[in-house]
């Protein structure tokens, strides 16, 4: 069984351009979440979705965004990118059935703005 | 709001020997929680989930033990390897939110 995978893999832009990032979650996984990953703040909540739907998100600016697909894969999109945005972002899957289950990580996508 | 702390930060330890890694969180209302284990520039892989209902899990080397009262949980992985070095995070669900509050880690090298 395919694992959680992310694209790409390692991103680098410039401040003031903006950024899509793609999650694809385990097969019949319908939860997604992402977060944001710095040395500094470590691994704060961005956002969560299940069938499509926004469950719950995280304090960061409005300039972060997401959205899921029918498929259940996900993107997240940062605009008016700013030098403290540069880190690992990190998307995870579940059933999305209830809050006992194991979440499932992928490998992350760099994102260096300079 | 959940606070998750993990103690100490880091560690060093000769091979062989066992590792005791702490976990400590404020809202006790929990239903899980999860152990993790991050490499350098990678994504997190789980090592074991604990059910608010259980008081230990246990996987090959790792045994991770929960006591919702005081907030508190240990993961012992026994006779290290060098393999095992890396960042292990533990990681609660808070209450009723679909989300992941995560400690900083406690990062482990151990020495061949």
């Amino acid at each position: 069984k395919a694992g959680v995978t992310q694209t790409p893999r390692y991103l680098i832009k410039t401040r003031g351009q903006q950024v899509t990032l793609s999650c694809s979650p385990i097969s019949g996984h319908r939860s997604v979440s992402w977060y944001q990953q710095t040395p500094g703040q470590g691994l704060q909540f961005l956002f969560e979705y299940f069938s499509e739907t926004q469950r719950n998100k995280g304090n960061f600016p409005g300039r972060f965004s997401g959205r899921q697909f029918s498929n259940s894969r996900s993107e997240m999109n940062v605009s008016t990118l700013e030098l403290g945005d540069s880190a690992l972002y990190l998307c995870a899957s579940s059933w999305g059935q209830g809050f006992q289950e194991t979440q499932y990580f992928g490998p992350g996508t760099r994102l260096l703005v300079l | 709001k959940q606070e998750v702390t993990q103690i100490p930060a880091a560690l060093s330890v000769p091979e062989g020997e066992n590792l005791v890694l702490n976990c400590s969180f404020t809202d006790s209302a929990i239903y899980n929680l999860q152990w993790f284990r991050q490499d350098p520039g990678k994504g997190l892989t789980s090592l074991l989930l604990i059910q608010s209902s259980q008081r230990e899990q246990t996987s090959g080397r790792l045994n991770a033990s929960l006591d919702k009262s005081s907030g508190r949980s240990t993961l012992y992985i026994a006779a290290s390897q060098p393999g095992d070095s890396a960042t292990y995070l533990c990681a609660v669900p808070p209450s009723n939110d679909y989300k992941l509050s995560f400690g900083a880690g406690t990062t482990v090298t151990v020495r061949a």
